[in-house]
Protein backbone atom coordinates (compact mmCIF):
# COMPACT_ATOMS: atom_id res chain seq x y z
CA UNK A 1 0.00 0.00 0.00
CA UNK A 2 1.36 3.48 -0.99
CA UNK A 3 -0.14 4.27 2.78
CA UNK A 4 2.75 2.35 4.09
CA UNK A 5 6.54 2.55 3.27
CA UNK A 6 9.40 0.44 3.88
CA UNK A 7 12.86 1.21 3.19
CA UNK A 8 15.40 -0.29 1.69
CA UNK A 9 13.16 -2.88 -0.20
CA UNK A 10 16.04 -5.01 0.07
CA UNK A 11 19.01 -5.38 2.19
CA UNK A 12 22.55 -7.45 1.98
CA UNK A 13 24.76 -7.70 4.79
CA UNK A 14 27.10 -9.62 6.08
CA UNK A 15 26.96 -11.69 9.23
CA UNK A 16 27.69 -9.61 12.17
CA UNK A 17 26.44 -6.71 11.02
CA UNK A 18 24.06 -4.64 12.34
CA UNK A 19 21.36 -3.07 10.35
CA UNK A 20 18.08 -1.32 10.18
CA UNK A 21 14.75 -1.46 8.37
CA UNK A 22 12.09 2.01 8.44
CA UNK A 23 8.72 1.70 7.87
CA UNK A 24 7.21 5.20 7.52
CA UNK A 25 3.41 5.85 7.21
CA UNK A 26 1.33 9.11 5.18
CA UNK A 27 -1.17 8.94 8.07
CA UNK A 28 -0.88 8.80 12.29
CA UNK A 29 -0.65 4.96 13.75
CA UNK A 30 -2.30 3.94 16.02
CA UNK A 31 -0.37 1.17 16.43
CA UNK A 32 2.07 -0.78 14.44
CA UNK A 33 2.88 -4.59 13.61
CA UNK A 34 6.20 -6.38 12.78
CA UNK A 35 6.46 -9.59 11.26
CA UNK A 36 9.05 -11.88 9.94
CA UNK A 37 8.03 -13.89 6.86
CA UNK A 38 10.27 -16.41 5.21
CA UNK A 39 10.06 -17.53 1.54
CA UNK A 40 7.32 -19.19 0.64
CA UNK A 41 6.48 -19.52 3.91
CA UNK A 42 3.43 -17.40 6.40
CA UNK A 43 4.05 -14.50 8.84
CA UNK A 44 5.48 -15.08 11.92
CA UNK A 45 4.82 -11.96 14.25
CA UNK A 46 7.35 -10.40 16.07
CA UNK A 47 5.84 -7.42 17.99
CA UNK A 48 3.27 -4.62 18.19
CA UNK A 49 4.14 -1.00 19.64
CA UNK A 50 1.06 1.24 20.22
CA UNK A 51 2.58 3.94 22.29
CA UNK A 52 4.56 6.81 20.57
CA UNK A 53 8.71 6.34 22.07
CA UNK A 54 7.54 2.60 22.56
CA UNK A 55 10.07 0.53 22.09
CA UNK A 56 10.22 -3.32 22.19
CA UNK A 57 12.98 -6.03 22.13
CA UNK A 58 12.85 -9.87 20.98
CA UNK A 59 16.13 -11.53 21.00
CA UNK A 60 18.48 -9.04 19.14
CA UNK A 61 15.55 -7.11 17.03
CA UNK A 62 14.38 -4.04 18.38
CA UNK A 63 11.51 -1.90 17.26
CA UNK A 64 10.56 1.28 17.77
CA UNK A 65 7.40 3.48 16.94
CA UNK A 66 8.17 7.11 16.95
CA UNK A 67 6.86 10.14 19.20
CA UNK A 68 4.98 11.64 16.23
CA UNK A 69 3.78 8.08 15.09
CA UNK A 70 4.23 8.35 11.94
CA UNK A 71 7.26 5.85 11.91
CA UNK A 72 8.63 2.48 13.18
CA UNK A 73 12.52 1.28 12.89
CA UNK A 74 13.18 -2.25 12.94
CA UNK A 75 17.07 -2.58 14.60
CA UNK A 76 18.83 -5.81 14.26
CA UNK A 77 21.92 -6.48 16.11
CA UNK A 78 24.50 -8.69 15.10
CA UNK A 79 22.59 -10.41 12.30
CA UNK A 80 22.85 -14.18 11.15
CA UNK A 81 21.50 -16.40 8.87
CA UNK A 82 18.68 -17.16 10.78
CA UNK A 83 17.33 -13.53 10.18
CA UNK A 84 17.20 -13.74 6.80
CA UNK A 85 13.87 -13.10 5.42
CA UNK A 86 11.15 -10.43 4.38
CA UNK A 87 10.18 -8.14 7.15
CA UNK A 88 7.40 -6.68 7.04
CA UNK A 89 5.35 -3.72 8.99
CA UNK A 90 1.74 -3.60 9.09
CA UNK A 91 -0.02 -0.56 10.45
CA UNK A 92 -3.35 0.13 12.40
CA UNK A 93 -5.32 3.41 11.01
CA UNK A 94 -8.40 4.46 12.62
CA UNK A 95 -11.13 4.35 9.87
CA UNK A 96 -14.50 5.83 9.46
CA UNK A 97 -16.00 2.66 9.90
CA UNK A 98 -16.67 -0.28 13.07
CA UNK A 99 -12.88 -1.71 11.62
CA UNK A 100 -9.93 -0.50 12.34
CA UNK A 101 -7.74 -1.31 9.38
CA UNK A 102 -4.65 -2.74 9.34
CA UNK A 103 -2.36 -2.27 6.21
CA UNK A 104 0.75 -3.69 5.33
CA UNK A 105 3.81 -2.09 3.81
CA UNK A 106 4.98 -3.68 0.46
CA UNK A 107 8.35 -5.93 3.04
CA UNK A 108 12.21 -5.61 3.16
CA UNK A 109 13.92 -8.93 1.79
CA UNK A 110 16.98 -8.96 4.10
CA UNK A 111 19.80 -11.70 3.21
CA UNK A 112 22.62 -12.44 5.16
CA UNK A 113 26.02 -13.64 3.89
CA UNK A 114 28.10 -16.02 6.56
CA UNK B 1 2.48 -20.66 17.43
CA UNK B 2 -1.05 -19.91 16.73
CA UNK B 3 -3.39 -22.50 16.00
CA UNK B 4 -4.12 -21.46 12.24
CA UNK B 5 -4.27 -24.42 9.15
CA UNK B 6 -5.07 -23.52 5.88
CA UNK B 7 -6.16 -26.23 3.12
CA UNK B 8 -5.24 -26.64 0.79
CA UNK B 9 -1.88 -25.88 0.98
CA UNK B 10 -1.59 -25.38 -3.00
CA UNK B 11 -4.23 -25.61 -5.79
CA UNK B 12 -3.87 -25.71 -9.45
CA UNK B 13 -7.51 -25.24 -11.18
CA UNK B 14 -8.59 -23.92 -14.77
CA UNK B 15 -10.18 -20.63 -15.48
CA UNK B 16 -13.85 -20.71 -14.58
CA UNK B 17 -14.18 -23.68 -12.15
CA UNK B 18 -15.35 -22.53 -8.14
CA UNK B 19 -12.46 -22.98 -5.65
CA UNK B 20 -12.98 -22.93 -1.93
CA UNK B 21 -10.06 -22.63 0.55
CA UNK B 22 -10.22 -23.43 4.09
CA UNK B 23 -9.57 -21.52 7.55
CA UNK B 24 -9.48 -23.64 10.62
CA UNK B 25 -8.38 -22.10 14.17
CA UNK B 26 -8.37 -23.49 17.56
CA UNK B 27 -7.68 -20.14 19.37
CA UNK B 28 -11.76 -19.14 19.39
CA UNK B 29 -10.84 -15.90 18.32
CA UNK B 30 -13.45 -13.69 17.34
CA UNK B 31 -11.89 -12.36 14.37
CA UNK B 32 -10.77 -13.61 10.75
CA UNK B 33 -9.02 -12.29 7.88
CA UNK B 34 -8.36 -13.42 4.66
CA UNK B 35 -5.84 -11.60 2.58
CA UNK B 36 -3.98 -12.39 -0.51
CA UNK B 37 0.61 -11.24 -0.99
CA UNK B 38 1.21 -10.58 -4.68
CA UNK B 39 4.29 -8.93 -5.81
CA UNK B 40 4.74 -5.43 -5.75
CA UNK B 41 0.68 -5.37 -3.99
CA UNK B 42 2.30 -6.60 -0.31
CA UNK B 43 -1.16 -8.19 1.15
CA UNK B 44 -4.18 -6.90 0.51
CA UNK B 45 -7.13 -7.61 2.51
CA UNK B 46 -10.18 -9.33 0.85
CA UNK B 47 -12.79 -10.27 3.73
CA UNK B 48 -13.26 -10.25 7.37
CA UNK B 49 -15.08 -11.69 10.07
CA UNK B 50 -16.29 -10.26 13.56
CA UNK B 51 -18.37 -12.92 14.82
CA UNK B 52 -20.19 -15.96 13.35
CA UNK B 53 -21.98 -15.32 10.26
CA UNK B 54 -20.95 -11.79 10.49
CA UNK B 55 -18.68 -10.85 7.21
CA UNK B 56 -17.70 -7.39 5.76
CA UNK B 57 -16.08 -7.03 2.70
CA UNK B 58 -11.96 -5.53 2.51
CA UNK B 59 -9.97 -3.40 -0.19
CA UNK B 60 -10.16 -6.19 -2.67
CA UNK B 61 -13.12 -8.22 -2.62
CA UNK B 62 -14.77 -7.97 -6.14
CA UNK B 63 -14.99 -12.05 -7.24
CA UNK B 64 -14.42 -13.32 -3.75
CA UNK B 65 -17.44 -14.45 -1.22
CA UNK B 66 -16.97 -16.09 2.43
CA UNK B 67 -18.49 -17.78 4.80
CA UNK B 68 -18.60 -18.70 8.53
CA UNK B 69 -20.74 -20.94 9.83
CA UNK B 70 -18.72 -22.12 13.11
CA UNK B 71 -16.17 -19.73 15.12
CA UNK B 72 -13.50 -22.07 14.07
CA UNK B 73 -13.94 -22.11 10.17
CA UNK B 74 -13.63 -19.30 7.60
CA UNK B 75 -14.17 -20.11 4.37
CA UNK B 76 -13.29 -18.10 1.02
CA UNK B 77 -14.52 -19.01 -2.17
CA UNK B 78 -13.94 -17.71 -5.86
CA UNK B 79 -17.17 -18.76 -7.82
CA UNK B 80 -15.64 -18.99 -10.92
CA UNK B 81 -11.59 -18.40 -10.81
CA UNK B 82 -9.43 -15.97 -13.18
CA UNK B 83 -6.04 -15.57 -14.11
CA UNK B 84 -5.71 -12.64 -11.94
CA UNK B 85 -6.75 -14.59 -8.68
CA UNK B 86 -3.54 -17.11 -8.99
CA UNK B 87 -2.12 -15.69 -5.66
CA UNK B 88 -0.98 -16.61 -1.99
CA UNK B 89 -3.47 -16.31 -0.11
CA UNK B 90 -3.38 -15.90 3.79
CA UNK B 91 -6.03 -16.65 6.71
CA UNK B 92 -5.30 -14.22 9.91
CA UNK B 93 -6.82 -14.28 13.32
CA UNK B 94 -6.95 -11.85 15.64
CA UNK B 95 -8.96 -11.80 19.55
CA UNK B 96 -10.49 -8.53 18.60
CA UNK B 97 -9.71 -5.50 16.08
CA UNK B 98 -7.75 -3.15 16.36
CA UNK B 99 -8.39 0.37 18.19
CA UNK B 100 -8.04 3.26 19.73
CA UNK B 101 -7.50 1.65 23.26
CA UNK B 102 -5.51 -1.57 22.67
CA UNK B 103 -3.99 -3.53 19.63
CA UNK B 104 -4.36 -7.00 19.02
CA UNK B 105 -1.97 -9.04 17.45
CA UNK B 106 -2.71 -10.85 14.44
CA UNK B 107 -1.98 -14.13 13.81
CA UNK B 108 -1.45 -15.56 10.18
CA UNK B 109 -1.70 -19.00 8.92
CA UNK B 110 0.67 -20.52 6.17
CA UNK B 111 -1.17 -20.00 3.42
CA UNK B 112 -2.09 -21.19 -0.14
CA UNK B 113 -0.61 -21.14 -3.36
CA UNK B 114 -3.08 -20.83 -5.49
CA UNK B 115 -2.43 -21.13 -9.39
CA UNK B 116 -5.26 -20.31 -12.24
CA UNK B 117 -4.38 -21.85 -15.38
Amino acid sequence: SQELEQSPQSLIVQEGKNLTINCTSSKTLYGLYWYKQKYGEGLIFLMMLQKGGEEKSHEKITAKLDEKKQQSSLHITASQPSHAGIYLCGAALLMKTSYDKVIFGPGTSLSVIP
Amino acid sequence: DAGITQSPRHKVTETGTPVTLRCHQTENHRYMYWYRQDPGHGLRLIHYSYGVKDTDKGEVSDGYSVSRSKTEDFLLTLESATSSQTSVYFCAISESSAGLISLYEQYFGPGTRLTVT
